[in-house]
């Protein structure tokens, strides 16, 4: 059984650059999430989605975008690239929680460094 | 929003000895508390995790316990090995209803298990 697989796993864009990266979730998930891990810091929510649609978003400008596929897929979307940007990239799948909140796993991360 | 804070930040232990991660929430409304494991250049791995009406959970030579009341929640390696040698998060999150699932971690503890 495939867990969350992530491409590419590591990358290097210009300032202003625009980068994609994408996601397939754990077999059987529906919801995708994105997170951003900055040197030495814990994970931060970017957005979530489940049934193709943005359904929760953090704290994180416009320049953050994403999509989710009729497949599960997932794609992030970064614009107009800043050097803060630089960071580990997750995708994070589960199940459309319940109530008490369903199991979360996270792929291996797309390293993005921004020059 | 809801703030997580994880303690201590490093921790050394010896061979065999027991390590104990403390991390304390904001919001009562949180019901779901996993733990990672992330090794260096890897996405975090889900270890154990614990649901609000459940007090401890143990696997193995890992037990995470849940204290509703003071809003804490513990991690507890017992008789530890060098390959536990990594950095653990705890994190917090409310069912659909709330927040749709969405992490929020603390911090990160870096253990070092030293032979």
């Amino acid at each position: 059984d495939a867990g969350v697989t992530q491409s590419p796993t590591h990358l290097i864009k210009t300032r202003g650059q625009q980068v994609t990266l994408r996601c397939s979730p754990k077999s059987g998930h529906d919801t995708v999430s994105w997170y951003q891990q900055a040197l030495g810091q814990g994970p931060q929510f970017i957005f979530q989605y489940y049934e193709e649609e943005e359904r929760q978003r953090g704290n994180f400008p416009d320049r953050f975008s994403g999509h989710q596929f009729p497949n599960y897929s997932s794609e992030l979307n970064v614009n107009a690239l800043l050097l803060g940007d630089s960071a580990l990239y997750l995708c994070a799948s589960s199940l459309d929680p319940t109530p008490v909140g369903n199991t979360i796993y996270f792929g291996e991360g797309s390293w993005l460094t921004v020059v | 929003g809801e703030n997580v804070e994880q303690h201590p930040s490093t921790l050394s232990v010896q061979e065999g000895d027991s390590a104990v991660i403390k991390c304390t929430y904001s919001d009562s409304a949180s019901n779901y508390f996993p733990w990672y494991k992330q090794e260096l250049g890897k996405g975090p791995q889900l270890i154990i995790d614990i649901r609000s009406n459940v007090g401890e959970k143990k696997d193995q030579r890992i037990a995470v316990t849940l204290n509703k009341t003071a809003k804490h929640f513990s991690l507890h390696i017992t008789e530890t090995q060098p390959e536990d040698s990594a950095v653990y998060f705890c994190a917090a999150s409310m069912g659909r209803e709330a927040a749709g699932n969405k992490l929020t971690f603390g911090g990160g503890t870096r253990v070092l298990v030293k032979p």
